[in-house]
């Protein structure tokens, strides 16, 4: 079975300073890691993902995270945060042969003007 | 390409009732998700479809069902509705099944309420 832990259901932070968000997850296989954002009332739209390669993975909106296999961790970062960053952000985690998404349980980021 | 869309966007029902949900995926996709996000918590997997054929089930009754057609759109059901059922239904298409590299592109939601 497979599990994700967000650490922080809320993050303030003041808009233009830089934020994380922690993701942790539990495999017993080879994984493959998702970053989704959800804006109000909306669906979930892809930030970025980690398959393979390299553990330093860009994504859009100038979001990046880093795959840290002996932490187990996939932690989201952006050095600069905007108003328009304001939105549920959820950790998701795969493995190969599998297409269900198994989602932590999502953590709120508030810009503060 | 117009994206993964679905139907209704909202839906009252009472205990007991039955809803169908629609989705129709990204142009070419083959593969369609569906997950239960109740609210404050994260999307739960319900079923995945490929080909008309159910490829992965998750932790629900057998009061949901769903069914994928040739044009690789699919309906999710629920029977005797119950007021846990409440949630937002996301429908999510991907290329092929199987992998788990594809990536999964979730439409807007059906945001179901049961009183």
């Amino acid at each position: 079975a497979q599990s994700v832990t967000q650490l922080d259901s809320q993050v303030p932070v003041f808009e233009e300073a830089p934020v994380e968000l922690r993701c942790n997850y539990s495999s017993s296989v080879s994984v493959y890691l998702f970053w989704y954002v959800q804006y109000p009332n909306q669906g979930l739209q892809l930030l970025l993902k980690y398959l393979s390669g390299s553990t330093l993975v860009k994504g859009i909106n100038g979001f990046e995270a880093e795959f840290n296999k002996s932490q187990t961790s996939f932690h989201l970062r952006k050095p600069s945060v905007h108003i328009s960053d304001t939105a549920e952000y959820f950790c998701a985690v795969t493995s190969f042969g599998n297409e269900k998404l198994t989602f932590g349980t999502g953590t709120r980021l508030t810009i503060i003007p | 390409d117009a994206g993964v869309t679905q139907s209704p966007t909202h839906l009252i029902k009472t205990r007991g009732q039955q809803v169908t949900l629609r989705c129709s995926p990204i142009s070419g996709h083959k593969s369609v998700s569906w997950y239960q996000q109740v609210l404050g918590q994260g999307p739960q997997f319900i079923f995945q479809y490929y080909e008309k054929e159910e490829r992965g089930r998750g932790n629900f009754p057998d009061r949901f069902s769903a069914r994928q057609f040739p044009n690789y759109s699919s309906e999710l059901n629920v029977n005797a509705l119950l007021l846990g059922d409440s949630a937002l239904y996301l429908c999510a298409s991907s290329l092929e099944s199987g992998l788990g590299t594809d990536t999964q592109y979730f439409g807007p939601g059906t945001r179901l309420t049961v009183l």
